[in-house]
């Protein structure tokens, strides 16, 4: 199975600031990564597929970028409502595993 | 507007059975791949099963193959999830998802439920 890893795992940040988070494949994958944000007690919500492809009504400071092995997803300015908690999932190969998650909250 | 709405959570001993429900509206369900994610409490996604939009292609997580069965009937826009034999590390809240077409692949879900919440304890 293709094992997901992220980092950080957590991460405390402020209002307007730029919020990187990576996912690493143990192999690679192509494009075949999305993103999913996820707040407390709710459904998680697709923000990006196919690495870097922003889901319809996503804002767009929220960026991917990345293939085959190394993925990056990128809040531009963090905004209240963005803090939350965020996975990766690989397309690739079945079974489709998440990565462990990355939340992000106030500093 | 995209619904879905599981239900058939609930308690249940180790060992016990239970069927999941995910009831969607708002898009042609036949046309579409459906699967199950669960979320252990404090934890994160687990993938667990998928099947394709005519139900003839069905996948599982190693972790569930053997005891959980997915299954759908699109007369009635309906997904299932059959749990047997369930364990006490099976307790989760577990989510029913779309995909964006009818094969199961591309694997991201773009629409999903809220949940039922399915706790094994003796």
């Amino acid at each position: 199975d293709i094992q997901l890893t992220q980092s950080p795992s957590f991460l405390s940040a402020s209002v307007g600031d730029r919020v990187t988070i990576t996912c690493r494949a143990s192999q690679g994958i192509n494009s075949y990564l999305a993103w999913y944000q996820q707040k407390p007690g709710k459904a998680p919500e697709l923000l990006i597929f196919g690495a870097s492809t922003l889901q319809s009504g996503v804002p767009s400071r929220f960026s991917g970028s990345g293939s085959g092995t190394e993925f990056t997803l990128t809040i531009s300015s963090l905004q209240p409502e963005d803090f939350a908690a965020y996975y990766c999932q690989q397309l690739d190969t079945y079974p489709f595993t998440f990565g462990p998650g990355t939340k992000v909250d106030v500093k | 507007e995209v619904q879905l709405l599981e239900s058939g959570g609930g308690l249940v001993h180790p060992g016990g059975s239970l069927r999941l429900s995910c009831a969607a509206s708002g898009f042609i369900f036949s046309n579409y791949a459906m699967s199950w994610v669960r979320q252990a409490p404090g934890k994160g996604l687990e993938w667990v099963s998928a099947i394709s939009g005519s139900g003839g292609s069905t996948y599982y997580a190693d972790s569930v193959k053997g005891r959980l069965t997915i299954s759908r009937d699109n007369s009635k826009r309906t997904v299932y999830l059959q749990m047997h034999s369930l364990r006490a590390d099976d307790t989760a809240v577990y989510y029913c998802a779309k995909h964006p077409s009818i094969t199961v692949t591309p694997a991201y879900l773009d629409y999903w439920g809220q949940g039922t919440l399915v706790t094994v304890t003796s």
